[in-house]
């Protein structure tokens, strides 16, 4: 079945730094990847839909300027924080869009759980 | 409201108990319902999926939507601690290429041994 690899698993950075995270489809191409922030005991909320070589489009509410979102290929987008703060620490969790699924086909990755110190 | 409602428990059941987790959506729009399982500290994975109402069986699992009351049913027959995780429903929203998932908040199942 269709895998969706995330990288780094578990990352902390200090306050006012930026952190880059990886999404790639590993056996599909994707032309489109979702960007989902879940905090404890919370849903996933949909931050951003990737488009590969295109802009990405925001949900109300997130800020593009720190979520910045990059679709260069059809199997890698990657999502970097920047200039993190502790209120940024969450699970960031990337989804791909498998077209062979149909309606279905959204495979998602492990999650990167960021800790802002 | 909420697109999509779900009551976030925990849940707590003994093996072998039959769980039915519940959900209600608020846009009768809706075609496409899914649930999701989530492991601790993973990404979620399709457990099952069904389109308009119906119900939908896979082993121990059996899936039902009820479009007239707009309520998404996920019973677990047989529960096994390995069932013991958040499950996550959900629809989409939207057509086409823009189809964005919209999830519940999740119910955290316990399946004691």
């Amino acid at each position: 079945g269709a895998v969706v690899s995330q990288h780094p698993s578990r990352v902390i950075c200090k306050s006012g730094t930026s952190v880059k995270i990886e999404c790639r489809s590993l056996d599909f191409q994707a032309t489109t990847m979702f960007w989902y922030r879940q905090f404890p005991k919370k849903s996933l909320m949909l931050m951003a839909t990737s488009n590969e070589g295109s802009k990405a489009t925001y949900e109300q509410g997130v800020e593009k300027d720190k979520f910045l979102i990059n679709h260069a290929s059809l199997t890698l987008s990657t999502l970097t924080v920047t200039s993190a703060h502790p209120e940024d620490s969450s699970f960031y969790i990337c989804s791909a869009r498998d077209q062979g699924g149909g309606n279905y086909g959204y495979t998602f990755g492990s999650g990167t759980r960021l800790t802002v110190v | 409201q909420k697109e999509v409602e779900q009551d976030p428990g925990p849940l707590s059941v003994p093996e072998g108990a039959i769980v039915s987790l519940n959900c209600t959506y608020s846009n009768s729009a809706f075609q496409y319902f899914m649930w999701y399982r989530q492991y601790s500290r993973k990404g979620p994975e399709l457990l099952m999926y069904t389109y308009s109402s119906g119900n939908k069986e896979d082993g121990r699992f059996t899936a039902q939507v009820d479009k007239s009351s707009k309520y998404i049913s996920l019973f677990i027959r047989d529960s096994q601690p390995s069932d013991s995780a958040t499950y996550l429903c959900a629809t989409l929203l939207g057509g086409g290429a823009t189809n964005k998932l919209i999830f519940g908040t999740g119910t955290l199942l316990a399946v004691q041994p």
